[in-house]
């Protein structure tokens, strides 16, 4: 089976402008959720799709937002972006993400750097 | 708030000989797994080993292997016979429940751990 795939990879954007970045799970898993990853904060938790549905949610601003279509692809978008949301954008699937006793796996993630 | 706490953040091995990374975890769940993931420097997250909680058995995946004490909520991970591509950042996780009855992973701050040759 083919890995979790994100695109793009890199990303440079400036302060203000928004940014979506795609997340393609494992193929039949539907549940995929989104991690920030900095120096400073570590592996944060932003959230969880599962059916199209937005079912756990991280501390984050409402200028994080995501989405899911029907055939499980995620997408998650920033608006307004600040300096601090320079990060590595992780994405993970796993197969309904219901019990604590899933296994998520990774994407190779999207690196944006906002100047 | 569940937590995980990695307290090495680097750790030193020379190649061929055994580390053990530590992790201690906090959970009010009876049933679940723990993980350790690896992240090399091209970023990527890879899964080194899955433990179950309801075995007693530690797991075991080739030179890898835990070491589980579900009492004492600990969770360390054990590499033998090191080698120059083990060297990585590793990240411990533990699920936590979250109002809607599903789960997030909570991960640890990680240990970067060094190779020598």
């Amino acid at each position: 089976k083919a890995g979790v795939t994100q695109t793009p990879r890199y990303l440079i954007k400036t302060r203000g402008q928004q940014v979506t970045l795609s997340c393609s799970p494992i193929s039949g898993h539907r549940s995929v959720s989104w991690y920030q990853q900095t120096p400073g904060q570590g592996l944060q938790f932003l959230f969880e799709y599962f059916s199209e549905t937005q079912r756990n949610k991280g501390n984050f601003p409402g200028r994080f937002s995501g989405r899911q279509f029907s055939n499980s692809r995620s997408e998650m978008n920033v608006s307004t972006l600040e300096l601090g949301d320079s990060a590595l954008y992780l994405c993970a699937s796993s197969s309904t993400g219901t019990g604590g006793r899933e296994t998520q796996y990774f994407g190779p993630g999207t690196r944006l750097l906002v100047l | 708030a569940q937590t995980v706490t990695q307290s090495q953040p680097e750790m030193s091995v020379q190649e061929a000989e055994t580390v053990t990374l530590s992790c201690t975890y906090d959970t009010s769940e009876s049933d679940y797994y723990l993980f350790w993931y690896k992240q090399p420097p091209s970023r990527q997250m890879i899964l080194v080993i899955r433990q179950e909680a309801y075995k007693q058995q530690n797991a075991t995946e080739n030179r890898f292997s835990v070491n589980f004490q579900k009492a004492a909520k600990s969770f360390s991970l054990k590499i033998s016979d090191s080698q120059l591509g083990d060297a990585a950042m590793y990240f411990c996780a533990s699920p936590q429940k979250g109002t809607s009855g599903t789960y997030k992973y909570i991960f640890g701050t990680g240990t970067r751990l060094k190779v020598l040759a």
